[in-house]
């Protein structure tokens, strides 16, 4: 069964800083993988997903991750944050041939202007 | 945003007894999933379903079933709530394995 961790609980940074998040995922076959983004109060929204193709994927707001096979890492970055990506990011994996879709615990990123 | 609807949106009730969320959606999606969302945790995959009662286990599906007898409905049963399912419950549907899901507003659930 597939699973995912993130890194980071809590990750505090300034506006301009550079972002990297955290997510490893386990299963051993082929995977879609998915970073979805939940702003106080709002639904999760999906930033942006991998099936196949570019390992590397450009989202919505600027955000772009980078799927790495071998280390079976999907880091999600912003080269420049701002006080509106306040919010929780997670992390996601489904297997392509399976139905089951697991989140990561979640990192909550604030942005402090 | 897809019409997807869950009720109730609030619930309290008492340890012991049985609770049912709905979820309902007008996509004609075939995936349909229950989470549960606590701090620290993230969200939890309870039960998930692929079609019409076609249904599986997720990461925590102990204290709970679910029932899909429409594309469009999926139900999730607390069969004796304990305090420790007090979550926040989200339903999310999508068409297929590599698309985005769409998420319900939620169900604030509290067992006392």
């Amino acid at each position: 069964a597939q699973s995912v961790s993130q890194h980071n609980h809590h990750v505090i940074l300034s506006e301009a800083a550079s972002l990297e998040l955290g997510c490893n995922y386990s299963y051993g076959g082929t995977v879609n993988l998915f970073w979805y983004v939940q702003y106080p109060g709002q639904h999760l929204q999906l930033l942006l997903k991998y099936f196949s193709g570019d390992p590397l994927v450009k989202g919505i707001k600027g955000f772009e991750a980078e799927f790495i096979k071998s280390k079976f890492s999907f880091n999600l970055r912003k080269p420049s944050v701002q006080w509106s990506d306040t919010a929780e990011y997670f992390c996601a994996v489904t297997a392509v041939y399976g139905n089951k879709l697991v989140f990561g615990a979640g990192t909550i990123l604030r942005v402090k202007s | 945003d897809a019409g997807i609807t869950q009720s109730p949106r609030h619930k309290v009730t008492e340890t012991g007894t049985p609770v049912t969320l709905r979820c309902h959606q007008t996509e004609n999606h075939r995936y349909m999933y229950w989470y549960r969302q606590d701090p620290g945790h993230g969200l939890r995959l309870i039960h998930y379903s692929y079609g019409v009662k076609d249904t599986d286990k997720g990461e925590v599906s102990d204290g709970y079933s679910v029932s899909r007898s429409k594309t469009e409905d999926f139900l999730l049963t607390l069969e004796s709530a304990t305090s420790s399912q007090t979550s926040v419950y989200f339903c999310a549907s999508r068409t297929g394995n590599n698309e985005k899901l769409f998420f319900g507003s939620g169900t604030q659930l509290s067992v006392l």
